[in-house]
């Protein structure tokens, strides 16, 4: 089976912390993205990348950024965490490239709350 | 307007009944589609593709309307382990996906 693993399943940090959420895959997935989950607003898509130091903006990208290093590894961070942040994240890879029928496999979520 | 709308519920419903969501979509360049299921405080997992001509998997039936722009899932003879959100996901394309937020199901005994 498909592992997608999260690094925390609870965070909590101050305003203004730099926050970083890892994320690691062990298919050898081209895509990772990361999403935030807000009640009634469903998924909504922050940043995602398609190969190792590429990255595109999604549709929240601000006060967001992203790190590919390696292909396994995705980074999310958050330069100055604000508590408009406070939200579950998941980090999700599917095995295609730029497929339409590619499935998501998400991670288990990283519940953040900013104080 | 959203890319991707459904009901939000909740939906009740006894064991053994019938329960059906639609979900409506805005952009009809959309290429592929499919349903999630998410427990509470648990990640999505795919419950199926829903494909052109319909498909079944078991109890669960999904169906894809081009013309009027929805698709929809069908669960016959619910049981109580049915009980979870239900995220419609349309992809309209180069890694475009939009998530409904979601259709929460209780089943009763």
């Amino acid at each position: 089976d498909v592992k997608v693993t999260q690094s925390s399943r609870y965070l909590v940090k101050r305003t203004g912390e730099k926050v970083f959420l890892e994320c690691v895959q062990d298919m050898d997935h081209e895509n990772m993205f990361w999403y935030r989950q807000d009640p009634g607003l469903g998924l909504r898509l922050i940043y995602f990348s398609y190969d190792v130091k590429m990255k595109e903006k999604g549709d929240i990208p601000e006060g967001y950024s992203v790190s590919r290093e390696k292909k396994e590894r995705f980074s999310l961070i958050l330069e100055s965490a604000s508590t408009n942040q406070t939200s579950m994240y998941l980090c999700a890879s599917s095995p295609r490239l730029r497929a339409t029928n590619e499935k998501l496999f998400f991670g288990s979520g990283t519940q953040l709350s900013v104080l | 307007r959203k890319e991707v709308e459904q009901d939000p519920g909740p939906f009740n419903v006894p064991e053994g009944a019938t329960v059906a969501f639609n979900c409506t979509y805005s952009n009809s360049a959309s290429q592929s589609f499919f349903w999630y299921r998410q427990d509470c405080r648990k990640e999505p997992k795919l419950l199926m593709s829903v494909y052109s001509s319909g498909n079944e998997d078991g109890r669960f039936t999904a169906q894809l309307n081009r013309a009027s722009q929805y698709i929809s899932l069908l669960i016959r003879d619910s049981k109580l382990s049915d009980s979870a959100t239900y995220l419609c996901v349309v992809n309209t394309g180069a890694n475009n996906l939009f998530f409904g937020t979601g259709t929460r199901l209780t089943v009763i005994p």
